[in-house]
């Protein structure tokens, strides 16, 4: 479950920042996780994803760092933007199936 | 990115009735989509998996006579709600993965159900 003290439901930062999103997964057999941002009103849109043979991921402004230790995921967001805001959720799957389990969600909010 | 359009974006209807919604993949093949259910400021909850040509598979404690899933083709899929209530009113989303680029899952824009 859920590390108690991990999971921010909001994080709010200012624009020029870096965030860190943070996420703690549930089934260590999980092997591979993806980050997704959700707008209001909108279906999820895919980030970054990361197999669990890694332990970090770059993409364009973000960054996915896995710790299979812990159970932990964090995206890390480059200069924040205004456009930026948005609910980020983790996603977690094995290699038996395709279904992902989706985290509770963070809620991001870019200041000017 | 895949392209995944779902329709209709928004529907009300009256208690009873019944409510279709489509998922389509537009520029690839899912040999796999997903339905999703989602309450306000809450996570996705995951209905059911279809698979082209077979039987959907259901999650646990979601009733596959209220929620019928057809998969007809490896672009299509729907979602109808038989007999619509007040409490089925919710935000539906699917989702497509191709099968053979890891477990990505591309998401349509969703559906708002309001059920009168």
């Amino acid at each position: 479950g859920e590390s108690v003290g991990l999971h921010l439901p909001t994080l709010s930062v200012q624009e020029g920042d870096n965030s860190i999103i943070n996420c703690a997964y549930s089934n260590s057999a999980s092997d591979y996780f993806i980050w997704y941002k959700q707008e209001s009103g909108k279906g999820p849109q895919f980030i970054i994803d990361i197999r669990s043979n890694m332990d970090k991921r770059q993409g364009q402004r973000v960054t996915v760092l896995l710790n299979k230790t812990v159970k932990h995921l964090s995206l890390q967001i480059a200069a924040t933007q205004p456009g930026d805001s948005a609910v980020y959720f983790c996603a977690e799957s094995n290699q038996a199936g395709t279904a992902l389990i989706f985290g509770k969600g963070t809620t991001l909010s870019v200041s000017s | 990115g895949a392209v995944v359009s779902q329709h209709p974006s928004r529907v009300i209807c009256k208690s009873g009735t019944s409510v279709k919604i489509e998922c389509r993949s537009l520029d690839f093949q899912a040999t796999t989509m997903f339905w999703y259910r989602q309450f306000p400021k809450k996570s996705l909850m995951l209905m059911a998996t279809s698979n082209e040509g077979s039987k959907a598979t259901y999650e646990q404690g979601v009733e596959k006579d209220k929620f019928l899933i057809n998969h007809a083709s490896l672009t299509l899929s729907t979602l109808t709600v038989t007999s619509a209530h007040p409490e089925d009113s919710s935000f539906y989303i699917c989702s497509a993965s191709r099968g053979y680029r890891g477990n990505i899952q591309y998401f349509g824009a969703g559906t708002r159900l309001s059920v009168l």
